[in-house]
């Protein structure tokens, strides 16, 4: 299992562009890199995949360099909403585990 | 569309009882999973089941059973609750790495 690290928190301010970077130097060929957002008192939803170059959907944007040893999650003009915990996952199916996650909190 | 469904959404024991957490999902994901959530902390995982009839440990396996009924349904058990069980459960389904979680269970030992 490849195992992920994150920072624990960030700071922002709204209408910043917010970059979180996850490192994974053991990524197996076969793993995908998912990131989760996880508001208080709910569980966490599905933001983006990728396993490799840049995937981009209408919340954000994951880069994956050519070595795969590492992700950022990029979040373009956050807002107070955002203010969330954010996980990278790294795996195929199965056994996912979550990592501590890095607490994002934007500032007005 | 229901989407993943826990029940009860909040539970109080006993020290000793038990209980099981039920999770159903209507999406027909193969692989289902149970998870754990203490304050402030990250999730961690309890079972998985990548596919019906399989089972397997997590990080945190121990004082807990679980039961996949059929593709839909996998069920969590306390046979005997204990304090340092107090916590949130969340339950989840995916077909690969995009997965749905439920509202969680809050359950609490005393």
């Amino acid at each position: 299992l490849a195992k992920t690290t994150q920072p624990i928190s960030m700071d922002s301010y709204e209408g910043q562009e917010v970059n979180i970077t996850c490192s994974h130097n053991n990524i197996a060929t076969n793993d995908y890199i998912t990131w989760y957002q996880q508001f208080p008192s709910q569980g966490p939803r599905f933001i983006i995949q990728g396993y490799k170059t840049k995937v981009t959907n209408e919340v954000a944007s994951l880069f994956i360099p050519a070595d795969r040893k590492s992700s950022t999650l990029s979040l373009p003009r956050v807002s107070l909403s955002d203010t969330a915990v954010y996980y990278c996952l790294v795996g195929d199916r199965g056994d996912m585990r979550f990592g501590a996650g890095t607490r994002l909190t934007v500032k007005p | 569309n229901a989407g993943v469904t826990q029940t009860p959404k909040f539970q109080v024991l006993k020290t000793g009882q038990s209980m099981t957490l039920q999770c159903a999902q209507d999406m027909n994901h193969n692989s289902m999973y149970w998870y754990r959530q203490d304050p402030g902390m990250g999730l961690r995982l309890i079972y998985y089941s990548a596919s019906e009839g399989t089972t397997d440990k997590g990080e945190v396996p121990n004082g807990y059973n679980v039961s996949r009924l059929n593709k839909r349904e996998f069920s969590l058990r306390l046979e005997s609750a204990a304090p340092s069980q107090t916590s949130v459960y969340f339950c989840a389904s995916s077909e690969r790495t995009e997965a749905f979680f439920g509202q969680g269970t809050r359950l609490t030992v005393v």
